[in-house]
């Protein structure tokens, strides 16, 4: 069955980075974009941007771009989301999920990580 | 970016009761990239409907789904305890965008 397994809760000051890992089994890592969302405590939804690993390839939510980078790593199966330069806004829950497209057309997120709180605080 | 805004932010309903729930879009939608989402407290999101009408796998019938281009429509036919929760439009156009969430609470 296919799972999204993301790393441990971390806690760090502002202006630091953080680095969350998402580990994918049950299926082939390189046929599906991975997406990451976050949710700050009691907000909604907000899209980050998404890594092609099969190309490498990213897209990031305009908000986002020049302080995050997403990687992969396919020996492992692996996506990863680096954040930088945080600040309190940034404590929030991160999520990582898969992408489905099929040749019909539909793309939508069919499975998500567990979550991974990332608290920024001094 | 395509703005969805949804409607109400909270609706208070008993169980048994139909959950009518509403996703407007700034500027049109193709149905294909609207979905839907349920949260629970503490959990991830889980897919419930995506190309605005398609239930995804193991998703109650008492779930659909309607609508195009700006105005979409979330239905839940008779509320379950289990349904209690937060819903979520989301549009795939050229990026992403979710709505702002509706929050099915127990009257």
């Amino acid at each position: 069955q296919v799972q999204l397994v993301q790393s441990g809760a971390e806690v760090r000051e502002p202006g630091a980075s953080v680095k969350v890992s998402c580990k994918a089994s049950g299926y082939t890592f390189t046929g599906y974009h991975m997406h990451w969302v976050r949710q700050a405590p009691g907000r909604g939804l907000e899209w980050m941007g998404w890594i092609n690993p099969n190309s490498g390839d990213t897209s990031y939510a305009q908000k986002f771009q020049g302080w995050v980078t997403m990687t992969s790593d396919t020996s492992i199966s692996t996506a990863y989301m680096e954040l930088s330069r945080l600040t309190s806004d940034d404590t929030a829950a991160y999520y990582c999920v898969r992408c489905h497209y099929d040749r019909s057309g539909y793309s939508y997120f069919d499975y998500w990580g567990q979550g991974t709180l990332v608290t920024v605080s001094s | 970016e395509i703005v969805l805004t949804q409607s109400p932010g909270t609706l208070s309903l008993s169980p048994g009761d139909r959950a009518t729930l509403s996703c407007r879009a700034s500027q049109s939608v193709s149905s294909t990239y609207l979905t839907w989402y349920q949260q629970k407290p503490g959990q991830a999101p889980r897919l419930l409907i995506y190309g605005a009408s398609r239930r995804a796998t193991g998703i109650p019938d008492r779930f659909s789904g309607t609508g195009s281009g700006t105005d979409f429509t979330l239905t839940i036919s008779r509320l379950e305890p289990e349904d209690f929760a937060v819903y979520y439009c989301q549009q795939y156009g050229n990026s992403v965008t979710f709505g702002g969430g509706t929050k099915v609470e127990i009257k």
